[in-house]
Protein backbone atom coordinates (compact mmCIF):
# COMPACT_ATOMS: atom_id res chain seq x y z
CA UNK A 1 0.00 0.00 0.00
CA UNK A 2 1.40 3.74 -0.91
CA UNK A 3 1.49 5.47 2.07
CA UNK A 4 1.22 9.51 2.01
CA UNK A 5 2.62 11.71 4.49
CA UNK A 6 1.28 15.58 4.31
CA UNK A 7 3.18 18.59 6.00
CA UNK A 8 3.16 20.22 7.48
CA UNK A 9 0.18 19.05 9.72
CA UNK A 10 -1.14 22.55 10.36
CA UNK A 11 -0.30 25.90 8.29
CA UNK A 12 -1.06 29.31 10.40
CA UNK A 13 -1.31 31.70 7.31
CA UNK A 14 -3.16 35.18 6.75
CA UNK A 15 -5.17 35.83 4.10
CA UNK A 16 -4.11 37.14 1.25
CA UNK A 17 -0.96 34.90 2.05
CA UNK A 18 0.59 31.97 -0.13
CA UNK A 19 -0.10 28.52 0.74
CA UNK A 20 2.36 25.85 0.23
CA UNK A 21 1.52 21.99 1.13
CA UNK A 22 3.28 19.42 0.62
CA UNK A 23 2.59 15.33 0.51
CA UNK A 24 5.20 12.52 -0.18
CA UNK A 25 4.39 9.00 -0.97
CA UNK A 26 6.13 6.19 0.12
CA UNK A 27 6.65 4.88 -3.56
CA UNK A 28 6.29 6.77 -7.05
CA UNK A 29 2.82 7.37 -8.26
CA UNK A 30 2.22 6.72 -11.90
CA UNK A 31 0.60 7.65 -14.68
CA UNK A 32 -0.51 10.99 -12.32
CA UNK A 33 -2.96 9.78 -10.58
CA UNK A 34 -2.71 12.12 -7.87
CA UNK A 35 -5.89 14.63 -6.20
CA UNK A 36 -6.21 17.00 -3.40
CA UNK A 37 -9.24 17.37 -1.54
CA UNK A 38 -10.55 20.81 0.97
CA UNK A 39 -12.91 19.83 3.37
CA UNK A 40 -14.68 22.27 5.79
CA UNK A 41 -16.20 21.01 8.96
CA UNK A 42 -20.12 20.07 8.20
CA UNK A 43 -19.12 19.70 4.60
CA UNK A 44 -17.95 16.91 2.69
CA UNK A 45 -15.21 16.94 0.98
CA UNK A 46 -14.28 18.90 -2.12
CA UNK A 47 -12.55 17.81 -4.99
CA UNK A 48 -10.19 20.73 -6.23
CA UNK A 49 -7.29 19.14 -8.14
CA UNK A 50 -7.14 16.09 -9.93
CA UNK A 51 -3.98 14.75 -12.25
CA UNK A 52 -1.71 16.54 -10.50
CA UNK A 53 -2.25 19.77 -11.96
CA UNK A 54 -5.81 20.06 -13.72
CA UNK A 55 -8.38 22.02 -11.58
CA UNK A 56 -11.89 20.09 -10.71
CA UNK A 57 -14.57 22.47 -12.19
CA UNK A 58 -15.42 25.45 -10.60
CA UNK A 59 -12.11 25.83 -8.71
CA UNK A 60 -10.22 28.87 -8.28
CA UNK A 61 -7.05 29.66 -10.18
CA UNK A 62 -5.63 30.54 -7.14
CA UNK A 63 -5.37 26.82 -6.40
CA UNK A 64 -2.24 25.01 -8.38
CA UNK A 65 -1.06 21.61 -8.07
CA UNK A 66 2.06 20.61 -8.97
CA UNK A 67 4.74 17.19 -8.49
CA UNK A 68 5.92 14.13 -10.04
CA UNK A 69 7.40 10.85 -8.71
CA UNK A 70 6.76 10.77 -5.10
CA UNK A 71 6.59 14.69 -4.10
CA UNK A 72 3.85 16.38 -4.74
CA UNK A 73 2.27 20.20 -3.80
CA UNK A 74 -0.63 21.91 -3.63
CA UNK A 75 -0.38 26.23 -3.62
CA UNK A 76 -2.92 28.20 -3.15
CA UNK A 77 -1.82 31.74 -4.59
CA UNK A 78 -3.32 34.24 -2.09
CA UNK A 79 -5.51 32.22 0.86
CA UNK A 80 -8.85 33.94 0.95
CA UNK A 81 -11.28 33.55 4.09
CA UNK A 82 -13.12 30.47 2.70
CA UNK A 83 -9.71 28.78 2.26
CA UNK A 84 -9.39 28.27 5.77
CA UNK A 85 -9.61 24.50 6.03
CA UNK A 86 -8.39 21.12 5.82
CA UNK A 87 -6.72 19.55 2.57
CA UNK A 88 -6.01 15.96 1.81
CA UNK A 89 -3.85 14.38 -0.86
CA UNK A 90 -4.69 11.45 -2.71
CA UNK A 91 -3.31 9.21 -4.73
CA UNK A 92 -5.38 6.66 -7.36
CA UNK A 93 -3.02 4.54 -9.42
CA UNK A 94 -2.72 1.68 -6.99
CA UNK A 95 -5.97 1.44 -5.24
CA UNK A 96 -6.53 4.47 -3.21
CA UNK A 97 -4.93 6.17 -0.26
CA UNK A 98 -5.51 9.59 1.26
CA UNK A 99 -2.74 11.31 3.40
CA UNK A 100 -3.09 12.42 6.91
CA UNK A 101 -4.40 15.98 6.17
CA UNK A 102 -2.85 19.48 6.50
CA UNK A 103 -4.75 22.32 8.18
CA UNK A 104 -4.99 25.63 7.35
CA UNK A 105 -5.62 27.90 9.80
CA UNK A 106 -5.93 31.78 10.45
CA UNK A 107 -2.56 33.22 11.93
CA UNK B 1 -26.78 19.05 -11.84
CA UNK B 2 -24.87 16.01 -9.96
CA UNK B 3 -26.05 14.78 -6.44
CA UNK B 4 -25.53 12.26 -3.87
CA UNK B 5 -27.49 12.37 -1.15
CA UNK B 6 -27.13 9.64 1.74
CA UNK B 7 -29.58 8.53 4.44
CA UNK B 8 -29.71 9.80 7.66
CA UNK B 9 -27.25 9.44 10.91
CA UNK B 10 -27.71 5.98 12.50
CA UNK B 11 -27.30 5.10 16.31
CA UNK B 12 -26.62 1.37 17.04
CA UNK B 13 -25.83 -0.91 19.48
CA UNK B 14 -22.63 -3.26 19.55
CA UNK B 15 -23.16 -6.56 17.74
CA UNK B 16 -26.18 -4.61 15.42
CA UNK B 17 -26.31 -3.96 11.69
CA UNK B 18 -26.87 -0.82 9.67
CA UNK B 19 -27.12 0.15 5.86
CA UNK B 20 -26.41 3.24 4.56
CA UNK B 21 -28.05 4.49 1.22
CA UNK B 22 -26.24 6.90 -1.39
CA UNK B 23 -28.64 8.16 -4.07
CA UNK B 24 -27.61 9.56 -7.14
CA UNK B 25 -29.05 12.15 -9.36
CA UNK B 26 -28.56 14.02 -12.36
CA UNK B 27 -26.02 11.63 -14.35
CA UNK B 28 -26.48 8.02 -15.94
CA UNK B 29 -26.38 5.74 -12.49
CA UNK B 30 -24.29 3.10 -14.16
CA UNK B 31 -21.56 5.30 -16.09
CA UNK B 32 -19.71 6.06 -13.09
CA UNK B 33 -18.19 3.64 -10.02
CA UNK B 34 -19.06 4.42 -6.66
CA UNK B 35 -16.31 5.06 -4.01
CA UNK B 36 -16.82 4.51 -0.32
CA UNK B 37 -14.72 6.73 2.41
CA UNK B 38 -14.63 6.51 5.78
CA UNK B 39 -13.85 9.24 8.36
CA UNK B 40 -13.13 8.14 12.04
CA UNK B 41 -13.67 10.76 14.69
CA UNK B 42 -10.29 13.01 14.68
CA UNK B 43 -9.14 10.60 11.83
CA UNK B 44 -8.42 11.50 8.29
CA UNK B 45 -10.56 10.19 4.96
CA UNK B 46 -9.70 6.42 4.73
CA UNK B 47 -10.95 4.27 1.24
CA UNK B 48 -12.65 1.86 2.06
CA UNK B 49 -13.04 0.27 -1.56
CA UNK B 50 -15.37 0.82 -4.41
CA UNK B 51 -17.75 -0.43 -6.31
CA UNK B 52 -18.98 -0.66 -9.91
CA UNK B 53 -22.15 0.69 -11.22
CA UNK B 54 -22.89 -1.13 -14.69
CA UNK B 55 -21.73 -5.01 -13.01
CA UNK B 56 -21.91 -4.41 -9.60
CA UNK B 57 -18.54 -5.55 -8.90
CA UNK B 58 -17.04 -4.67 -5.61
CA UNK B 59 -13.51 -3.94 -4.69
CA UNK B 60 -12.62 -4.12 -0.91
CA UNK B 61 -9.40 -2.20 0.82
CA UNK B 62 -7.68 -3.78 3.03
CA UNK B 63 -9.09 -3.89 6.40
CA UNK B 64 -12.70 -3.24 5.02
CA UNK B 65 -13.19 -6.96 4.10
CA UNK B 66 -15.86 -9.72 5.95
CA UNK B 67 -18.31 -7.32 7.53
CA UNK B 68 -18.59 -4.69 4.98
CA UNK B 69 -21.04 -5.24 1.97
CA UNK B 70 -21.35 -3.16 -0.84
CA UNK B 71 -24.59 -3.06 -3.03
CA UNK B 72 -26.54 -1.05 -5.22
CA UNK B 73 -29.95 -0.87 -6.66
CA UNK B 74 -30.04 0.66 -10.37
CA UNK B 75 -33.36 1.16 -10.73
CA UNK B 76 -33.63 3.81 -8.27
CA UNK B 77 -30.14 4.90 -8.83
CA UNK B 78 -28.80 4.38 -5.45
CA UNK B 79 -25.70 2.30 -3.69
CA UNK B 80 -25.57 0.65 -0.25
CA UNK B 81 -22.85 0.22 2.62
CA UNK B 82 -24.06 -2.47 4.81
CA UNK B 83 -21.53 -2.97 7.83
CA UNK B 84 -22.53 -5.83 10.47
CA UNK B 85 -21.51 -7.10 13.57
CA UNK B 86 -21.31 -3.06 14.23
CA UNK B 87 -17.96 -2.19 16.63
CA UNK B 88 -17.64 0.88 18.64
CA UNK B 89 -14.38 1.56 16.74
CA UNK B 90 -17.02 1.33 13.61
CA UNK B 91 -17.95 5.10 14.46
CA UNK B 92 -17.25 7.53 11.83
CA UNK B 93 -19.00 9.22 8.98
CA UNK B 94 -19.09 7.52 5.82
CA UNK B 95 -19.40 9.11 2.38
CA UNK B 96 -20.10 8.00 -1.22
CA UNK B 97 -18.70 9.14 -3.67
CA UNK B 98 -18.97 9.61 -7.41
CA UNK B 99 -15.39 8.27 -9.36
CA UNK B 100 -14.81 9.59 -12.33
CA UNK B 101 -11.56 7.96 -13.98
CA UNK B 102 -10.54 6.56 -10.36
CA UNK B 103 -10.93 10.02 -9.58
CA UNK B 104 -14.08 10.66 -6.31
CA UNK B 105 -15.35 13.82 -8.54
CA UNK B 106 -18.60 14.31 -6.32
CA UNK B 107 -19.06 13.56 -2.56
CA UNK B 108 -22.34 12.55 -0.83
CA UNK B 109 -22.82 14.41 2.24
CA UNK B 110 -21.37 11.94 4.86
CA UNK B 111 -23.51 9.34 7.15
CA UNK B 112 -22.66 9.82 11.16
CA UNK B 113 -22.67 6.23 12.26
CA UNK B 114 -22.36 5.59 16.19
CA UNK B 115 -22.11 2.47 18.04
CA UNK B 116 -23.05 2.91 21.77
CA UNK B 117 -24.09 0.38 24.07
Amino acid sequence: EIVLTQSPGALSLSPGERATLSCRASQSISSRYFAWYQRKPGQAPRLLIYGVSSRANGIPDRFSGSGSGTDFTLTISRLEPEDFAVYYCQQYGSSQTFGQGTKVEVK
Amino acid sequence: QVQLVQSGSELKKPGASVKVSCKASGYTFTNYAMNWVRQAPGQGLEWMGWLTTDTGNPTYAQGFTGRFVFSLDTSVSTAYLQISSLEAEDTAVYYCARLNYYVADYWGQGTLVTVSS
